[in-house]
């Protein structure tokens, strides 16, 4: 348990639902990412944040994908009328600040996400 | 399109065997080259990290090694054991400490 918790852990839905996935970052950790693994593949970058600013979303977040983090604390990733192509593992990882670790990330459990 | 490629994509040993696995990339601006060890249904979880200014770094039974010039890195478990068995990532950042990673390597140990 690295101390990143994600909720839930699997989320099975029916085409053209939303849902909405939950990460808790480890509390002192001022920066978050998401992340999506697709079944065989490594993670790829979604977004992430400093704090409650989003600094960065890539190109594979579409309109359909919107991610928040109000206070600076825990952040969600919902998914609006989800897509057979959406299913996947999404991923969340804090790190610290500053400091000679400050790379180190730590992942959570993740949430495995099928779309029916 | 994949920033850091990996190989190769599944490896067997015996046990006490040593599976290395490589990595390259291309982004000269990437400082930061961490391992992930993935188990089914788990995230990932780093194993040892290199940064291009060191050739090597041991952690354990775990070591990098590191070829800045080549643009080329490496992961050897010595001494593997059948718990070992899982996917192996290998990963890069720049210092917005967001990961590029590799496709992955799946090592089974027979006992």
């Amino acid at each position: 348990d690295t101390g990143v918790s994600q909720d839930p852990r699997h989320k099975i839905t029916k085409r053209g639902q939303n849902v909405t996935f939950r990460c808790d970052p480890i509390s002192e950790h001022n920066r978050l990412y998401w992340y999506r693994q697709t079944l065989g593949q490594g993670p790829e970058f979604l977004t992430y944040f400093q704090n409650e600013a989003q600094l960065e979303k890539s190109r594979l977040l579409s309109d359909r994908f919107s991610a928040e983090r109000p206070k600076g604390s825990f952040s969600t990733l919902e998914i609006q009328r989800t897509e057979q192509g959406d299913s996947a593992m999404y991923l969340c990882a804090s790190i610290p600040s500053g400091g000679p670790l400050s790379n180190e990330q730590f992942f959570g459990p993740g949430t495995r996400l099928t779309v029916l | 399109q994949q920033q850091v490629k990996q190989s190769p994509q599944s490896l067997i040993v015996q046990k006490g065997g040593i599976p290395i696995i490589n990595c390259a990339y291309e982004n000269t601006a990437f400082d930061y080259f961490p391992w992930y060890q993935q188990f089914p249904g788990k995230g990932p979880a780093l194993l040892i990290a290199i940064r291009p200014d060191v050739s090597e770094k041991k952690e354990g039974r775990f070591t990098i090694s590191f070829n800045k010039s080549a643009k080329q890195f490496s992961l050897h478990i010595m001494d593997s054991q059948p718990g070992d068995s899982a996917t192996y990532f290998c990963a890069a950042s720049t210092n917005d400490y967001k990961l590029s990673f590799g496709a992955g390597t799946t090592v089974t140990v027979r006992a």
